[in-house]
């Protein structure tokens, strides 16, 4: 049973450009939430999908944004690269309804702008 | 809002100590809260969890107690060993914020 997976590990890009994370969840699981881990600190909640649609979201500008697919796979988009954009990026996967809404975490892709 | 506060790491202990860690938490109502652990280079995998005042969530050696009275969800292990090095987040969970809210993290090292 394979884990939630992500890619790519690494990247790294410049101020200004744009990035595209993806993510894939747990087997069985339908909802993806994405987190920003600044280093030497805890995730913070940016946003989750269920059903193609942003559920809910964390306090991250629109220059963050998202999409899921109907294989319950996701991607996070970022626009206008920032320096402190520079971080590793989880996502985790859980199933709606299901106990505690517990959520599984990827390995992550460390992102750094320069 | 919902917040979580951790003591700041690092601790560096030597291998067989006691480890405790110290999460406290505000949040209106009942929280669920959880333990994840992350070991170098990794995600974080789930360490532990409790749902309602009183329960103790335990695995792999580590407890935690949900303590209501005193917010608090200290995590625990009586004997460490070299390959508990790593941080360690606490955080919570309310199923109206459909969300986990985590702490700062503390790391952990534990030497031989």
């Amino acid at each position: 049973d394979a884990g939630v997976t992500q890619s790519p590990t690494h990247l790294i890009k410049t101020r200004g450009q744009q990035v595209t994370l993806r993510c894939s969840p747990k087997s069985g699981h339908d909802t993806v939430s994405w987190y920003q881990q600044a280093l030497g600190q805890g995730p913070q909640f940016i946003f989750q999908y269920y059903e193609e649609e942003e559920r809910q979201r964390g306090n991250f500008p629109d220059r963050f944004s998202g999409h899921q697919f109907p294989n319950y796979s996701s991607e996070l988009n970022v626009n206008a690269l920032l320096l402190g954009d520079s971080a590793l990026y989880l996502c985790a996967s859980s199933l709606a309804g299901g106990s505690l809404n517990e959520q599984f975490f990827g390995p992550g892709t460390r992102l750094t702008v320069l | 809002g919902n917040s979580v506060t951790q003591m700041e790491g690092p601790v560096t202990l030597s291998e067989e100590a006691f480890l405790t860690i110290n999460c406290t938490y505000t949040a209106t109502g009942y929280p669920s809260l959880f333990w994840y652990v992350q070991y170098p280079g990794e995600g974080l995998q789930l360490l532990l969890k409790a749902t309602k005042a009183d329960d103790k969530g335990s695995n792999k050696g580590f407890e935690a107690t949900y303590r209501k009275e005193t917010t608090s969800f200290h995590l625990e292990k009586g004997s460490v060993q070299v390959s508990d090095s790593a941080v360690y987040f606490c955080a919570l969970y309310k199923a109206a914020g459909n969300k986990l809210t985590f702490g700062g993290g503390t790391r952990v090292l534990v030497k031989p």
